[in-house]
C-alpha cells in the first residue's frame, strides 16, 4: 500500500513571497507524483507532475522537487498571489497503479 | 473542450434512501474514477474503469455501493441505504489511459445524509 502525508495543514504567506508546501510518502516503489490545487467548491486542478526518474521539474511559478531517498515531494509556489490561495495535496502512484492521495495543506495568501 | 461534469452538484438525503450520483467525463477519455472526500480526509478510491475491462472495485466500502459506465462514458455511482457516515464530497475524474495520464477532476458532488 501507501501512505501519503502532508507536514503542515495550513500555511499562510505574504503575497510575494514563495511558498513551500510539503508531502511524504511511504512506498519507495512509488513511480508517479502529481500536486493538485482545489479551490473551495471546486475539484481538484492539476498543476504540475514528476515520474521517479527525475528529481525537479519546473512549471510556470511552480516547481517540484522529488527525493526518493527520503521520500519526499515538495511544491514550491514562487511569488505567491492571493489566487494562489486554496488546498493544495500531493497524489502518489505505486506500482500497483493506485493513486494514493495526501489530505492537503490550506494555502493562505496575506495580501 | 468540456470537462468532466457531474450532477447534482449537492444532495440531501435522508438515512436510509438511496442515491445516484452521475458523472460525464470528458469525451474520448477510457479511464474514469471515483473518489470520496470526507472532511479533513484525503481523497479515497473508489472504484476505477478502463474501457471495456472489469472495473476495480477494491476501494467500496460496503457492498451499499456500486457502479455503472454505459457505452464506456457515463457513470453512474448508487449508494443504497445511506448512512450519516456516506456524507462527503463524492468526486469523478477521468483520464486518457489509466497510469500515465493526468486525471482531471470533476467539481464533485456534496451528499449531506440527514
Amino acid at each position: 500500500g501507501e501512505s501519503v502525508g502532508l507536514h503542515l495543514p495550513t500555511l499562510s504567506v505574504q503575497e510575494g513571497d514563495n511558498s513551500i508546501i510539503n508531502c511524504a510518502y511511504s512506498n519507495s516503489a512509488s513511480d508517479y507524483f502529481i500536486w493538485y490545487k482545489q479551490e473551495s467548491g471546486k475539484g481538484p486542478q492539476f498543476i504540475i507532475d514528476i515520474r521517479s526518474n527525475m528529481d525537479k521539474r519546473q512549471g510556470q511559478r511552480v516547481t517540484v522537487l522529488l527525493n526518493k531517498t527520503v521520500k519526499h515531494l515538495s511544491l514550491q509556489i514562487a511569488a505567491t498571489q492571493p489566487g494562489d490561495s486554496a488546498v493544495y495535496f500531493c497524489a502518489v502512484k505505486n506500482t500497483g497503479n493506485q493513486f494514493y492521495f495526501g489530505t492537503g495543506t490550506s494555502l493562505t495568501v496575506i495580501p | 473542450g468540456a470537462g468532466v461534469s457531474q450532477s447534482p452538484s449537492n444532495k440531501v438525503t435522508e438515512k436510509g434512501k438511496d442515491v445516484e450520483l452521475r458523472c460525464d467525463p470528458i469525451s474520448g477519455h477510457t479511464a474514469l474514477y471515483w473518489y470520496r472526500q470526507s472532511l479533513g480526509q484525503g481523497l479515497e478510491f473508489l472504484i476505477y474503469f478502463q474501457g471495456n475491462s472489469a472495473p476495480d472495485k477494491s476501494g467500496l466500502p460496503s457492498d451499499r455501493f456500486s457502479a455503472e459506465r454505459t457505452g464506456g462514458s457515463v457513470s453512474t455511482l448508487t449508494i443504497q441505504r445511506t448512512q450519516q457516515e456516506d456524507s462527503a464530497v463524492y468526486l469523478c475524474a477521468s483520464s486518457l489511459w489509466r497510469d500515465t495520464d493526468t486525471q482531471y477532476f470533476g467539481p464533485g458532488t456534496r451528499l449531506t445524509v440527514l
